[in-house]
């Protein structure tokens, strides 16, 4: 596709419950990325792929979530035991590569608002 | 870590000039970059600096200044649609992850 989809754009659960979000990154980047926005923040680190492996997963907050890229392409972020506080927009983004030089530009995907009841 | 600083709120009339600022303390510096968000949308880059200096692309340019930890975003021009959060994200030396500031809310009004 043109940019990085996501889906759902939204999903209400309730406390307990397991959700998966799916990420669609922009054909050809290696690098994807996912991040958590609470209203008023900016974009919290979560975890960061590149190809299949989780270069980077320092910024999962707890053993209830993983995220997985199988392919190298899609990626899906799972939650397990929602809890309230995890209400949030996760968004993610990929970019061509990733080095520690260089532009690497992030191209942000539209987010999965979630909401735990 | 990494403490990115960056007002919460500003206005500014159509038409006129702003300029958000930006300071933060890294313990290594590899880049910083400048994103627009309307509310309810995803981060759309707008800037990166790694070098000293002023990076002009149309009504927007960036300022960095590396030994005082400091950058600002100019907008020149300002329009309804300019009504946004303007994120400052920094990335540290070595890293591949940039650091996200809370953004500025700017509200441009008639």
């Amino acid at each position: 596709g043109a940019g990085v989809s996501q889906t759902p754009s939204n999903k209400v659960t309730e406390k307990g419950k397991y959700v998966e979000l799916r990420c669609d990154p922009i054909s050809g980047h290696t690098a994807l990325y996912w991040y958590r926005q609470s209203l008023g923040q900016g974009p919290e680190f979560l975890i960061y792929f590149q190809g299949t492996g989780a270069a980077d997963d320092s910024g999962l907050p707890n053993d209830r979530f993983f995220a997985v890229r199988p392919e190298g392409s899609v990626s899906t972020l799972k939650i397990q035991r929602t809890e309230r506080g995890d209400s949030a927009m996760y968004l993610c983004a990929s970019s061509l590569t990733a080095t520690s030089g260089g532009t690497d530009t992030q191209y942000f995907g539209p987010g999965t608002r979630l909401t735990v009841l | 870590g990494q403490n990115i600083d960056q007002p919460t709120e500003m206005t500014a009339t159509e038409g006129a000039i702003v300029q958000i600022n930006c300071t933060y303390q890294t313990s290594g510096f590899n880049g910083l970059f400048w994103y627009q968000q309307h509310a309810g949308e995803a981060p759309t880059f707008l800037s990166y600096n790694v070098l000293d200096g002023l990076e002009e692309k149309g009504r927007f340019s960036s300022f960095l200044s590396r030994s005082k930890g400091y950058s600002y975003l100019l907008l020149k021009e300002l329009q309804m649609k300019d009504s946004a959060s303007y994120l400052c994200a920094v990335r540290e030396g070595g890293s591949y992850i940039p650091t996200f500031g809370r953004g500025t809310s700017l509200i441009v009004h008639p």
